[in-house]
């Protein structure tokens, strides 16, 4: 019965370091996305996986970020050389793929991510 | 790609009165969510209406996807309503990529 689950809830990092973040998506979805929202905006779409996958990562920066989804355990969005421009919360959703289409999307409650 | 567009963008309201928001899309859609973001960051689902009328409580949306355009309807709001509303379309033919309207901050005072 649980949702989408993201973890770390919170992570602090110093300019250089790598940030790591994990979302397992709900039971029985197989479609996953990552969103990143900047303080007082909206949410921009960075990448979409599906089981060992990526399917569309046009909203990726092309350095320094990565996303996978292994065929067991959660989905990855790896940040690394972190600097101060990627502290942001980053949400991941998980929806069931069905018909080809998207479907209903359900989000986790963030990673919010700040660079010192 | 597809545009979003909510309006208005900020609104404050009284406890108990009614609001409408609105969203245009310049394109033909799969797929129409519409979320609250609660001042803690939680982004909850409140409809998923590519067309047609649905209810839930004081809330309702309405999608006519003829004319690209979704109301979200709130009654009698509440000071737990505030947040930011945002609308969110997947274009018809590109399955998979949810856009998002830049929002709408709603602030409900006692």
């Amino acid at each position: 019965n649980a949702g989408v689950m993201q973890n770390p809830r919170h992570l602090v990092r110093r300019r250089g370091q790598e940030a790591r973040l994990r979302c397992s998506p709900m039971k029985g979805h197989s479609h996953v996305y990552w969103y990143r929202q900047l303080p007082e905006e909206g949410l921009k779409f960075m990448v979409y996986l599906q089981k060992e996958n990526i399917i569309d990562e046009s909203g990726m920066p092309k350095e320094r970020f990565s996303a996978e989804f292994p065929k067991e355990g959660p989905s990855i969005l790896r940040i690394q050389q972190v600097v101060r421009g990627d502290s942001a919360a980053y949400f991941c959703a998980s929806s069931h793929g069905l018909a080809g289409e998207t479907g209903e999307l359900f989000f986790g409650e963030g990673s919010r991510l700040t660079v010192l | 790609g597809i545009q979003v567009e909510q309006s208005p963008p900020d609104l404050i309201l009284q406890e108990g009165a009614n609001s409408t928001l609105r969203c245009n899309f310049s394109d033909s859609v799969n797929n129409l969510q519409w979320f609250h973001q609660n001042p803690w960051g939680q982004l909850i689902n409140l409809f998923y209406i590519p067309s047609g009328t649905k209810q839930n409580g004081r809330l309702s949306a309405t999608t006519v996807a003829t004319e690209r355009y979704s109301l979200l309807y709130i009654s009698s709001s509440q000071t737990t309503d505030s947040g930011v509303y945002f609308c969110a379309v997947e274009k018809r033919y590109n399955n998979n990529d949810m856009r998002f309207g830049a929002g709408t901050r709603l602030t409900v005072k006692p």
